[in-house]
C-alpha cells in the first residue's frame, strides 16, 4: 500500500506572499493525486486533481505541479481565508479507494 | 448542484453498531460511486469505502470484516454500518460523491459531516 508523507506539518506566511506545500508518495503513482482544503469545522474542498487541474470554481492562484512521488501545491498571492489544513490524496481504480496524507496546516502570519 | 445531506446515531457503546444515511438532492444515484470518509477528532481522512447505484462495493481493507454499505435507490439515498464499534471509530464521518461520472476517487461533494462517538 502507497504511503503519502506532507511536508512541513505547519506552514505560516504572511499574506500576499506564496506558499508552497509539499506531499510525496512511497512509490510512484504517476500523476493520481488530488489536494483538499479544510477549514476549521468544515468538509474538505476539492482544489485539484490529475496532479495538476483545478475543480470547478477554484481560483488560479491555487496550482498543483508533479508527478511519480514528488507533488507540490502552490498558493500564490496568500489570503487570509485561505487559512486551512491541506491534505493530498492519492487515488486507485483498482483496486479501488483512496490514501490520504496527514495535512500541512497553513497559518496566517 | 447535487447536495448531500447525512443523519444517524451520534453516540454509541463499545461493540455496537454505527449507522449512518446519505440522502442526495438534485442530482441522481446513478452513474455514481458513493463513499463514506471519516475523520476522528483533531486527526487525518480516512477513506472507508463506497457503493454505487448498482449496490457493488469497494471497502478499505482494513475495515472490509465490519462494513456494509447499500444504496436505496427509490429513496435515492445510501448507507454506512459499521459493526463492533470501538473508540478507535470515534470520527466526524463524511459522505461524498466522486467528482466526475465514471470517474477516479476522488471527492467534490461532500456531506456536511455527523459525529459519531463511541464511548461506554
Amino acid at each position: 500500500e502507497k504511503v503519502m508523507t506532507q511536508s512541513p506539518a505547519t506552514l505560516s506566511v504572511s499574506p500576499g506572499e506564496r506558499a508552497i506545500l509539499s506531499c510525496r508518495a512511497s512509490q510512484s503513482i504517476s500523476n493520481n493525486l488530488a489536494w483538499y482544503q479544510q477549514k476549521p469545522g468544515q468538509a474538505p474542498r476539492l482544489l485539484i486533481y490529475g496532479a495538476s487541474t483545478r475543480a470547478t470554481g477554484i481560483p488560479a492562484r491555487f496550482s498543483g505541479s508533479g508527478s511519480g512521488t514528488e507533488f507540490t501545491l502552490t498558493i500564490s498571492g496568500l489570503q487570509s481565508e485561505d487559512l486551512a489544513v491541506y491534505y493530498c490524496q492519492h487515488y486507485n481504480n483498482w483496486p479501488a479507494g483512496g490514501t490520504f496524507g496527514p495535512g500541512t496546516k497553513l497559518e496566517i502570519k | 448542484q447535487v447536495q448531500l445531506q447525512q443523519w444517524g446515531a451520534g453516540l454509541l457503546k463499545p461493540s455496537e453498531t454505527l449507522s449512518l444515511t446519505c440522502v442526495v438532492y438534485n442530482g441522481s444515484l446513478s452513474d455514481y460511486y458513493w463513499s463514506w470518509i471519516r475523520q476522528p477528532p483533531g486527526k487525518g481522512l480516512e477513506w472507508i469505502g463506497e457503493v454505487n447505484h448498482r449496490g457493488s462495493t469497494n471497502y478499505n481493507r482494513s475495515l472490509k470484516s465490519r462494513l456494509t454499505m447499500s444504496v436505496d435507490t427509490s429513496k435515492n439515498q445510501f448507507s454506512l454500518k459499521l459493526s463492533s464499534v470501538t473508540a478507535a471509530d470515534t470520527a466526524v464521518y463524511y459522505c461524498a460523491r466522486r467528482y466526475i461520472r465514471f470517474g477516479d476517487p476522488f471527492w467534490g461533494y461532500w456531506g456536511q459531516g455527523a459525529l459519531v462517538t463511541v464511548s461506554s
